[in-house]
Parts: structure tokens; sequence; C-alpha cells
């Protein structure tokens, strides 16, 4: 079936470490998107990507970075500068950038500071 | 500044019983508007989404919501829930132009009582 693979579900990253979490999607779509979820908070755009090498930084990009070398990959690292990463860390994709396309979401990344 | 509300944290509501979900939005365009709703620790998965048009839109799983522009609100209801609705729900706002430019509201958190 189609859809966007997460991976790991569950991370535990010590201080000072950068960790590395995985999305591949196999829906053909052409933009890609990280959001951090908090409890009691909406969704926060980290990055996206609307085509092949080519990213930019949403609302709170600081501490992370991402690449996309492939269509179907969209990896997101959280790097040691990010000073509060523990959090709800989910990936999605659309067809493309315009304005009303259904996003489609994957099963999401727990990320938890040890 | 632009904003989605979401007033109820929480809703409890009996099985069988109706539900609507509130929504209230700040926006200077026209809006696409959306409702997401997501199970604990999995992704989002769309209800329903309004353009244009008839303003009572409906969705998967037997929810409606309905646009009224001059209230800034786009309620989601459903007539009788079900045991399997316990889920949270997010209000989303965005622009004809870009999926990226989503607004999220908090969201709210539906309990059924049995």
């Amino acid at each position: 079936d189609g859809g966007i693979t997460q991976s790991p579900k569950y991370l535990f990253r010590k201080e000072g470490q950068n960790v590395t979490l995985s999305c591949e999607q196999n829906l053909n779509h052409d933009a890609m998107y990280w959001y951090r979820q908090d409890p009691g908070q909406g969704l926060r755009l980290i990055y996206y990507s609307q085509i092949v090498n080519d990213f930019q930084k949403g609302d709170i990009a600081e501490g992370y970075s991402v690449s996309r070398e492939k269509k179907e990959s969209f990896p997101l690292t959280v790097t040691s500068a990010q000073k509060n990463p523990t959090a709800f860390y989910l990936c999605a994709s659309t067809p493309d950038r315009e304005g009303g396309n259904t996003i489609y979401f994957g099963e999401g990344s727990w990320l938890t500071v040890v | 500044a632009q904003s989605v509300t979401q007033p109820d944290i929480h809703i409890t509501v009996s099985e069988g019983a109706s539900l609507e979900l509130r929504c209230n939005y700040s926006y200077g365009a026209t809006p696409y508007l959306f409702w997401y709703v997501q199970s604990p620790g999995q992704g989002l998965q769309l209800l329903l989404k309004y353009f244009s048009g008839d303003t009572l839109v409906q969705g998967i799983k037997g929810f409606e919501a309905e646009f009224k522009r001059s209230q800034s609100s786009f309620n989601l209801r459903k007539p009788s829930v079900h045991w399997s609705d316990a889920a949270e729900y997010f209000c989303a706002v965005g622009a004809k132009d870009s999926n990226y430019q989503l607004i999220w509201g908090a969201g709210t958190k539906l309990i059924i009582k049995p």
C-alpha cells in the first residue's frame, strides 16, 4: 500500500548527540514536510521541501537539519543545538505545494532526551 | 495575526450522543479549512475540507462541518458518536497558494463515555 513510513517509532537521545529520523514515501509526492507536535499544541512546521535538492525552513527550524536527495526520502536530523528536542515528530507529504491538498502523514516518531 | 482557536481542550460525550467541536479562525484571505483526526501515538488523517461552494461539507466516518464566514467558524459535527471516535481533532486553516502555510489549532481531545 502507498504511504509514508517513519522510523524509528521510538528513539532516545543523550545530551549532545545528533539523531536522524527517517521518512520515506511511495506516494510519488513532490512536497514533503516535517512537523513537531508537543502536548496541548498544534503542529509546528520545522522544514519543508517542494522538490528534490531543495528545502526551506519552517517556523521552528533552529537546531534541525534536513536533506532531500531523493524524491522518496526526507530525513530529519535533530542536532545537539536543539535545546528541547523531546517531542513527537511527524513527516508528511502532498502531491505538490498547492493549497488545499490533503496532507498525508506518517505514524510519527517519539524522540526522548535522556 | 492569523490564528486558529479550538476553545475546548477536552470534550466528554456519551456514546450515541451528538457532537460539536468548535473551530474559530482569523485569516486575512479567503481560507481553506480542514479537520484532521489523530488517534493516540499516530499520524493525522483528513476528515474533511472546505474550499468554496456549499458551506456544509461532508467527510469520512459520518462527520460534517459547516463554514460560517460571518462567525469565522468551521465547527465539526457528528449526530451520534461511537467509542471509536475517541481521538484528538485538529482544525487547520490554509491559503490557496501553498500547503506549508497551514495554521493549526491546538486540538480538542474527544473522550467517549460508555
